[in-house]
C-alpha cells in the first residue's frame, strides 16, 4: 500500500497565485486533515474532514480551501498564495472506531510564495 | 495560542545516554497524548502514546512519563542511538465522544541530535 500521497514533493509561486496540493490515500481511512509545518511553530491544523461531503475548518484556515469528494482524496486550494504561506504541508489520515487512531502522514509539500 | 508547549528546541546527546523532551499543556479535556517522531523529508510518525489514566508508559527504550496533576508529560530515550536523530512533537487531543476526528494540537517540535 502507497499509504498517503502527496504532490507535488515542492512548489515555488508567485504572491497572488493559486494553486491545489493534492492528498491521496488508499487506506479507506474516514478522517482525513492539512497541517502547516513552520519552524518553532511544530504543526497546525488547517482543515480536516470527517467524511466525504464533510469538511470543517482548522486552527489556521484563512488563505485555504478544502472539499471531499471521494474517501480517497482530500485537496488543498490555496485561492491567492501569500508569503505567509510558505510552508511545509502535510496530509493526515485516520480512522475511527479504534480507540486512538494514530495519524498517518504523507511525506509533505514544500512550498515557497515569493 | 500555544496550547501544547514543549522544550527545548533542540537536544544534543551522546550514544548510550538518556534523552529527555518535556512537554506542557493548558487544556484539562486533553485526554490523549501520543509522541511523533519525523525523520528529514518524511512526514510525523506515530512513536509511543498514552492516555491520562495511566502515569508511565513504555515501549522497548522510549518511555512515556505523565503528570496529570502538573499537566505536564516527557518522553525518556534509553540508550539514545545515532538512528534516533529526528525531529519530535509530543501532541494532544480531546476524544470526547470516543474519537478526535484526526484533530491532533502539537508541540513546537525539538531537533535531537544523538552523537556517535
Amino acid at each position: 500500500n502507497a499509504g498517503v500521497t502527496q504532490t507535488p514533493k515542492f512548489q515555488v509561486l508567485k504572491t497572488g497565485q493559486s494553486m491545489t496540493l493534492q492528498c491521496a490515500q488508499d487506506m479507506n481511512h474516514e478522517y482525513m486533515s492539512w497541517y502547516r509545518q513552520d519552524p518553532g511553530m511544530g504543526l497546525r491544523l488547517i482543515h480536516y474532514s470527517v467524511g466525504a461531503g464533510i469538511t470543517d475548518q482548522g486552527e489556521v484556515p484563512n488563505g485555504y480551501n478544502v472539499s471531499r469528494s471521494t474517501t480517497e482524496d482530500f485537496p488543498l486550494r490555496l485561492l491567492s498564495a501569500a508569503p505567509s504561506q510558505t510552508s511545509v504541508y502535510f496530509c493526515a489520515s485516520s480512522q475511527p472506531g479504534q480507540g486512538n487512531s494514530p495519524l498517518h502522514f504523507g511525506n509533505g509539500t514544500r512550498l515557497t510564495v515569493t | 495560542q500555544q496550547q501544547v508547549k514543549q522544550s527545548p528546541q533542540s537536544l544534543i546527546v551522546q550514544k548510550g545516554g538518556i534523552s529527555i523532551i518535556n512537554c506542557a499543556y493548558e487544556n484539562t479535556a486533553f485526554d490523549y497524548f501520543p509522541w511523533y517522531q519525523q525523520f528529514p523529508g518524511k512526514g510525523p510518525a506515530l512513536l509511543i502514546a498514552i492516555r491520562p489514566d495511566v502515569s508511565e508508559k513504555k515501549e522497548g527504550r522510549f518511555t512515556i512519563s505523565f503528570n496529570k496533576s502538573a499537566k505536564q508529560f516527557s518522553l525518556h530515550i534509553m540508550d539514545s542511538q545515532p538512528g534516533d536523530s529526528a525531529t519530535y512533537f509530543c501532541a494532544a487531543s480531546n476524544n470526547a465522544g470516543g474519537t478526535s476526528y484526526g484533530k491532533l494540537t502539537f508541540g513546537q517540535g525539538t531537533i535531537l541530535t544523538v552523537h556517535p
